[in-house]
């Protein structure tokens, strides 16, 4: 079954405590991106990723690291993680050619408290 | 600021009645992306329809695109109390970046 898988689903943590997000597709999709959504606010992309090794910031990228060193993982690093990180948290992954970003497959979400 | 605005924010209509949701945005686009998104889960992905398509039909869903007006809008015909979701348009600017750009949402309620 294509899918993307997102690990933890609910994490509550304390601020400075270094966090990773894991992302995984079985789809073989090049492009890649994590999402925060906030209430009122949408959704925002952190940064994403159009293949191997090539990663790219989004509209808020402060406070967050990421990583693609194989195709199908794209893990979201909180170095020292503060309350105003606390979101809900989607990974997407895509194919994407010079016509365009193809549709996206979302995970099911991570809801991140920091305290 | 966002690329595509969705109106109006929240919709409430009677079961079997159609729902019609518009997205706004402000530069040249590949495509448009139209996502349902129950609450707290994933987005699901509805239609795709490119700057040089006008009309596409998924069922009970049409979409329409008018790049003249960098306006599309969604409809759902006879609505389901199981349509109750959030809605968003997503837009891969022409320009720029390869990432696509979400709306705030549409969120409709069917009463039954």
């Amino acid at each position: 079954e294509a899918q993307v898988t997102q690990n933890p689903r609910y994490l509550i943590t304390v601020t400075g405590k270094k966090l990773t997000v894991t992302c995984s597709q079985n789809m073989n999709h090049e492009y890649m991106s994590w999402y925060r959504q906030d209430p009122g606010l949408g959704l925002r992309q952190i940064y994403y990723s159009m293949n191997v090794e090539v990663t790219d910031k989004g509209d808020v990228p402060e406070g967050y690291k990421v990583s693609r060193k194989e195709k199908r993982n794209f893990p979201l690093i909180l170095e020292s993680p503060s309350p105003n990180q606390t979101s809900l948290y989607f990974c997407a992954s895509s194919t994407w050619d010079r016509v365009g970003i193809d549709t996206q497959y979302f995970g099911p979400g991570t809801r991140l408290t920091v305290l | 600021s966002q690329q595509g605005e969705e109106d109006p924010q929240a919709l409430s209509i009677q079961e079997g009645e159609n729902a019609t949701m518009n997205c706004s945005y402000k530069t040249s686009i590949n495509n448009l992306q139209w996502y349902r998104q129950n609450s707290g889960r994933g987005l699901v992905h509805l239609i795709l329809i490119r700057s040089n398509e006008r009309e596409k039909h998924s069922g009970r869903l049409r979409v329409t695109l008018d790049t003249s007006k960098k306006s599309s809008s969604l409809l759902i015909t006879a609505s389901r109390a199981a349509d109750t979701a959030s809605y968003f348009c997503a837009t891969d600017p022409l320009e720029g970046a390869q990432k696509l750009v979400f709306g705030q949402g549409t969120r409709l309620t069917i009463n039954p």
